[in-house]
């Protein structure tokens, strides 16, 4: 098991680019997050998909930022266009869920992404 | 909403002693999950302990162990015989119980140093 896979692991961009990070979670989770790591606002959870259907973006903080999940092995999330504040570390985190919930969420290594 | 609240940003402490790290959480759930995770300067998220609501006895995992206070609201991690590989930051984490996702609040984070 190669755990939760994210690329890139750096990016350094210049405002007003277009960002897309990539990941792909634990084969056989059935659930997808993304959450953001800055050092003023902590952990942030962005948005998650169960069973590859966005459920919860409501943590999503603009329409530059945009998150797709094309199939179970697959998640992107997109910022177009990036600011200097999008400046974070962005994880994305998988599990299996079941009906009672609450279960361990495996982290990928995140993707430092800085913006000029 | 939940909250999660660490309230020592650093800690510090020698290698072989014992270390305990405070969280307390407010919430009106009562079925809800607790975790502990340790971030290295490597940046990776890792498990290291989780607790469950309506189970009165405390988790361990070798070395850790919490002391869940539930009517306090309160989880605090305990680190027996500290190793230098426990530097890190730690983060307390609520999940409710119930509903459609794992969905993590995470607390601010307790940078822990171990000495020599």
């Amino acid at each position: 098991d190669a755990g939760v896979i994210q690329s890139p692991r750096h990016e350094v961009t210049e405002m007003g680019q277009e960002v897309t990070l990539r990941c792909k979670p634990i084969s056989g989770h059935n659930s997808l997050f993304w959450y953001r790591q800055t050092m003023m606002r902590g952990l942030e959870l962005l948005i998650y998909f169960n069973n590859n259907v966005p459920i919860d973006d409501s943590g999503m903080p603009e329409d530059r930022f945009s998150a797709k999940m094309p199939n179970a092995s697959f998640s992107t999330l997109k910022i177009q266009p990036s600011e200097p504040r999008d400046s974070a570390v962005y994880f994305c985190a998988s599990s299996l869920e079941y009906a009672s919930g609450a279960n361990v969420l495996t982290f990928g290594a995140g993707s430092r992404l800085t913006v000029l | 909403a939940q909250t999660v609240t660490q309230s020592q940003p650093e800690m510090s402490v020698q290698e072989a002693e014992t270390v305990t790290l405070s969280c307390t959480y407010d919430t009106s759930e009562s079925n809800y999950y607790l975790f502990w995770y340790k971030q290295p300067p490597s940046r990776q998220m890792i498990l290291v302990i989780r607790q469950e609501a309506y189970k009165q006895q405390n988790a361990t995992e070798n070395r850790f162990s919490v002391n869940f206070q539930k009517a306090a609201k309160s989880f605090s991690l305990k680190i027996s015989d500290s190793q230098l590989g426990d530097t890190a930051m730690y983060f307390c984490a609520f999940c409710r119980g119930t509903g459609t996702a794992s969905k993590l609040t995470f607390g601010t984070g307790t940078r822990l140093q171990v000495t020599l």
